[in-house]
């Protein structure tokens, strides 16, 4: 069974620019959420989509938005770039989205700002 | 809202001796608590959760985690660590509900041969 795949694996862009992330889940995985990852911040939850609806968000700007297609895979979009974007975006797969179940990592997609 | 404490940002331990990661969530609902681990590179992957039932959870790769109520801790342990084992933990409470997981900082495990 494939696992999470996101791609690409690096980007770099030049601020102002725009960015789109896509996130491909484990087969019959219907939840998709997105993580940002800095040396500074951490972990911080993006969203989380569940049948192409957005069922949860964290507090990022609305530069930060996403969707998900009806085979779940789902894409992110960031906006006007700006330097402090830099970051690692995971994305993660689950049946049901329910927080009890396991989080299936991809390997994220690294992107640098300059 | 669930918030998590991880003690210490780094950890470095000899190979062989016990590992001891701490995670503190503050809460007064029992949660499901996760550990995951990242190694260089990649994502993260579960090591061990619990949910309900027996309190000591042991995971994959010799890890186990014990669950105190009382205390508010789900602390991460190995007896003896391997120079594989050198990674990014994160702890995760739960609340319940839907997807909208809160990490901690995060411990980096350095061992040392």
């Amino acid at each position: 069974k494939a696992g999470v795949t996101q791609t690409p694996r690096y980007l770099i862009k030049t601020r102002g620019q725009q960015v789109t992330l896509s996130c491909s889940p484990i087969s019959g995985h219907r939840s998709v959420s997105w993580y940002q990852q800095t040396p500074g911040q951490g972990l911080q939850f993006l969203f989380e989509y569940f049948s192409e609806t957005q069922r949860n968000k964290g507090n990022f700007p609305g530069r930060f938005s996403g969707r998900q297609f009806s085979n779940s895979r789902s894409e992110m979009n960031v906006s006007t770039l700006e330097l402090g974007d830099s970051a690692l975006y995971l994305c993660a797969s689950s049946r049901q989205g329910i927080t009890n179940e396991k989080l299936f990592f991809g390997s994220g997609t690294q992107l640098s700002v300059l | 809202a669930q918030s998590v404490t991880q003690l210490g940002s780094h950890v470095s331990v000899s190979e062989g001796a016990l590992v001891l990661l701490r995670c503190n969530y503050s809460s007064s609902v029992p949660p499901y608590l996760f550990w995951y681990v990242q190694y260089p590179n990649q994502g993260l992957q579960l090591l061990l959760k619990y949910t309900t039932g027996a309190t000591l959870v042991k995971g994959i790769n010799g890890f186990e985690a014990e669950f105190k109520k009382s205390e508010t801790s789900f602390h991460l342990t190995k007896p003896s660590a391997h120079m594989s084992d050198a990674a990014e933990y994160f702890c995760a409470p739960h609340s319940g509900g839907y997807q909208k997981v809160t990490f901690g900082t995060g411990t980096k495990l350095q061992v040392i041969p």
